[in-house]
């Protein structure tokens, strides 16, 4: 039983464009939610988060979407750069005291092209 | 500034062998994890700590044992290594305290090959 679910595994983006990102999840009690991106040969690092009280949070190219009622939470990542290029994990929590055990999607791999 | 640390990068095991995988952080985290990724999946949790001396099963944690005696050290036990216990594991850590949470660091994972 999958919790948190990427169903597209590539995108490909031509740069300059906007690249967006999907998520869905089953369980309504998750209280957070982040994106992680990961290149080859390393671990992944923190993009950005929300919580479940916000609809949106920006931080430079990169906008997350949370829609409660769809379960559903999106990335755009604006104007996209071949530097975009790598897996992006959507990950969530229950929040409180279980809020480090995080519960992540499949991936998507973002390819941006010239 | 080396934050999470990771050792071995690779490793090759034979069925029923044992080993520990290290993991040290050097920023002064409270939360220490463990996670592995199989092919093509996301990462699933295998143990997590809240500190030295606790630590509490994820979601999949048979098969391996942890302990953590000082705060910048995680280590993860394989006891008798299984050919499904090949994966790339990754350590990760964090700081919370209260309501402050921040996001997870990762280390750069070990490659296991279990043959």
């Amino acid at each position: 039983d999958q919790q948190v679910k990427q169903n597209s595994p590539s995108l490909r983006v031509q740069e300059g464009r906007i690249s967006i990102l999907n998520c869905d999840y089953t369980n309504s009690m998750f209280d957070y939610f982040l994106w992680y991106k990961k290149y080859p040969a390393e671990g992944p690092t923190f993009l950005i988060s929300i919580s479940s009280i916000k609809d949106k949070n920006e931080d430079g190219r990169f906008t997350v979407f949370l829609n409660k009622s769809a379960k559903h939470l999106s990335l755009h990542i604006v104007p996209s750069q071949p530097g975009d290029s790598a897996v992006y994990f959507c990950a969530a929590s229950l929040g409180g005291t279980s809020y480090g055990k995080l519960t992540f999607g499949q991936g998507t791999i973002l390819t941006v092209h010239p | 500034n080396a934050g999470v640390t990771q050792t071995p990068k690779f490793r090759i095991l034979k069925i029923g062998q044992s080993m520990t995988l290290q993991c040290t952080q050097d920023m002064n985290h409270n939360y220490m994890y463990w996670y592995r990724q199989d092919p093509g999946m996301g990462l699933k949790l295998i143990y997590y700590s809240v500190g030295a001396g606790i630590t509490d099963k994820g979601e999949v944690p048979n098969g391996y044992n942890v302990s953590r005696s000082t705060t910048e050290d995680f280590p993860l036990r394989l006891e008798l290594a299984a050919p499904s216990q090949t994966s790339v594991y990754f350590c990760a850590s964090s700081y919370s305290k209260g309501v402050l949470h921040q996001p997870q660091h990762f280390g750069d994972g070990t490659r296991l090959s279990i043959l």
